[in-house]
């Protein structure tokens, strides 16, 4: 049962373009939310997170938004940058220290 | 991924043999997760630890694994009698605390079986 779902494995954005990576989750428990970047060979990166007690966090290009009604989040890029392209995952926890995980969605930034 | 420092980067076992991978935490990190990454897919967790304690195993399977975290020197992940199933990235992350605080990745232990 795959409580976190990242519905595309890749995406393709011109470089300088917004990017909008989705995740959508399952648990209602769920009140922690992340996304990692990873690129080949290495291991995740940590860019932004947010509580469920928010629905917007922003850092920088990075922006996250949590629909919590809907159980959706997204993580915006703007703009987007060639050293963008990597595997993106989204996690959650419920007040937990385990992280569920997405499947990862490809990003590719063409220049 | 500076400060998660995962050793070796690549291991490759014969079925059978016993696989150890190691892992330091971030300075003033003291809680260690590792997690298992097959190809195409998200991590999974395996097992949270503290110095000298596990605090959850509940992603580990039950045979042929262990973890520890002692208190002087890297935590250790275990695996006894490898097989093929077990050829995977096996990733290792700290935090300084532990709920609702992200963890900090080191670049993995790619795991052969041959």
């Amino acid at each position: 049962d795959q409580q976190v779902k990242q519905n595309s494995p890749s995406l393709s954005v011109q470089e300088g373009r917004i990017s909008i990576l989705n995740c959508d989750y399952t648990n209602s428990m769920f009140d922690y939310f992340l996304w990692y970047k990873k690129y080949p060979a290495e291991g995740p990166t940590f860019l932004i997170s947010i509580s469920s007690i928010k629905d917007k966090n922003e850092d920088g290009r990075f922006t996250v938004f949590l629909n919590k009604s809907a159980k959706h989040l997204s993580l915006h890029i703007v703009p987007s940058q060639p050293g963008d392209s990597a595997v993106y995952f989204c996690a959650a926890s419920d007040s937990n220290y385990q992280l569920i995980w997405g499947a990862g969605t490809k990003l590719i930034i063409k220049p | 991924n500076a400060g998660v420092m995962q050793n070796p980067r690549h291991l490759v076992r014969r079925r059978g043999q016993e696989a150890r991978l190691r892992c330091s935490p971030m300075k003033g990190h003291s809680h260690v997760y590792w997690y298992r990454q097959l190809p195409e897919e998200g991590l999974k967790f395996m097992v949270y630890l503290q110095k000298e304690n596990i605090i959850d195993e509940s992603g580990m399977p039950k045979e042929r694994f262990s973890a520890e975290f002692p208190k002087e020197g890297p935590s250790i992940l275990r695996i006894q009698q490898v097989v093929r199933g077990d050829s995977a990235a096996y990733f290792c992350a700290s935090s300084p605390s532990g709920a609702n605080q992200p963890q900090h990745f080191g670049d993995g232990t790619r795991l052969s079986i041959l």
